[in-house]
């Protein structure tokens, strides 16, 4: 049971260029969200898929876009890739209760 | 959202030391959560608290819910190396989760 699989694990871009992120669950869940995690800033919420077919903004979208493939799949999208877009992302689903998240093992960019 | 303020920031200890640390919230949460990353990896899950006053343990690990319903407390008994990581508190905003920004711990043997 593979749980959450995010690909790439690592990513060197160059200022400008073009990227997704993609994000598989394996566990039916409703519920998908990608984050970011900065030194010292905690998680913070980019988007969230509450449903398949639906997306929202989170605390901090700009400069991202999304898309709920299917059940399974979101996808994270940086159009044009700033330095200040260099975090670690965080792909994580939810079964719909608080305690029902799972993450996965994160995608580490580096924009120069 | 919710501002979550965890401290301490960072904690260094010798193992077999107990560690505490707390986390709180500017507004009344009905879930606490607290969750362990270690390095490399994503975050996991390692208590959950639905009830104000509720004391959870999870083996060396006891979490409370305060009564307030504003704060939260996370205790390590007797810690070992494998505890390095980063804990994190979380709440609910919405859909998602709120987290707080994490106290990194280090355990010298």
């Amino acid at each position: 049971n593979a749980g959450v699989t995010q690909t790439p694990k690592f990513q060197v871009l160059k200022t400008g260029q073009s990227m997704t992120l993609q994000c598989a669950q394996d566990m039916n869940h409703n519920s998908m969200y990608w984050y970011r995690q900065d030194p010292g800033m905690g998680l913070r919420l980019i988007y969230y898929s509450a449903s398949e077919g639906t997306t929202d903004k989170g605390e901090v979208p700009n400069g991202y876009n999304v898309s709920r493939l299917n059940k399974r799949e979101f996808s994270l999208r940086l159009e044009s890739a700033a330095p200040s877009q260099t975090s670690v992302y965080f792909c994580a689903s939810s079964d719909g209760r608080m305690g029902g998240y799972t993450f996965g093992s994160g995608t580490r960019l580096t924009v120069v | 959202g919710q501002q979550l303020n965890q401290s301490p920031q960072s904690m260094f200890i010798q193992e077999g030391e107990d560690v505490s640390m707390n986390c709180t919230s500017s507004s009344i949460f009905n879930t606490w959560l607290w969750y362990k990353q270690d390095p490399g990896e994503g975050p996991v899950l390692l208590i959950a608290l639905y009830k104000a006053g509720e004391l959870t343990s999870n083996g060396r690990l006891t979490a409370q819910f305060g009564i307030t319903r504003k704060d939260s407390f996370l205790n390590i008994s007797a810690s070992i190396p494998s505890d390095v990581g980063i804990y994190f508190c979380a709440g609910p905003a919405g859909y998602a989760l709120n987290f707080g920004k994490g106290t990194s711990l280090l355990v010298t043997p």
